[in-house]
């Protein structure tokens, strides 16, 4: 079955301890980004990347970083995490180009105490 | 603020009506995206329609695409208990391929 696998699905952690969220799809798809969904902000993007070891930041990197070295994965780490990084996490992936829609996993709810 | 922005934020029917929500945009896109979202769980993409198109049907779906006003409507006919959820608009950053932006969504509430 086609799709994007994310891992937790449910974290809670402590203040500064290091976390990696993994993002997996299965579709061969060279774009995968990642986003942080908060009650009345709607989803806003963290980091994509186009292919292989191409990251590019969206519009709320801060705190974040993440890898691609390869094609399947695109783990999201959180250094330091602090309590406003609690959120519900998406990642998503597509075809590069345009015209294509994205494929999504089913989310990571992290709370950082 | 979200490039994309829904209209209205909440939206309550009745089964077997029509629902419509609406999107507004800032910058230049070259195509404008709708997902679904149940409660809690990952988004589900519905339709896509490019910039050089003013209309789209998929099933019971029909949107719209105006350039010039910036905006885009998602139509959902003869709805469903089912269609209750979240809907988002997403559009891309035109000359700045791989960023997106999504609304803050609709939440539509389709009673039996």
């Amino acid at each position: 079955e086609a799709q994007v696998t994310q891992n937790p699905r449910y974290l809670i952690t402590v203040t500064g301890k290091k976390l990696t969220v993994t993002c997996s799809q299965n579709m061969n798809h060279e774009y995968m980004s990642w986003y942080r969904q908060d009650p009345g902000l709607g989803l806003r993007q963290i980091y994509y990347s186009m292919n292989v070891e191409v990251t590019d930041k969206g519009d709320v990197p801060e705190g974040y970083k993440v890898s691609r070295k390869e094609k399947r994965n695109f783990p999201l780490i959180l250094e330091s995490p602090s309590p406003n990084q609690t959120s519900l996490y998406f990642c998503a992936s597509s075809w590069a180009g345009e015209g294509y829609g994205y494929t999504f996993g089913s989310g990571t709810r992290l709370t950082v105490v | 603020s979200q490039q994309g922005e829904e209209d209205p934020q909440a939206l309550s029917i009745q089964e077997g009506e029509n629902a419509t929500m609406n999107c507004s945009y800032k910058t230049s896109i070259n195509n404008l995206q709708w997902y679904r979202q149940n409660s809690g769980r990952g988004l589900v993409h519905l339709i896509l329609i490019r910039s050089n198109e003013r209309e789209k049907h998929s099933g019971r779906l029909r949107v719209t695409l105006d350039t010039s006003k910036k905006s885009s409507s998602l139509l959902i006919t003869a709805s469903r208990a089912a269609d209750t959820a979240s809907y988002f608009c997403a559009t891309d950053a035109g000359t700045n391929a791989g960023k997106s932006t999504f609304g803050d969504g609709t939440t539509l509430t389709v009673k039996p």
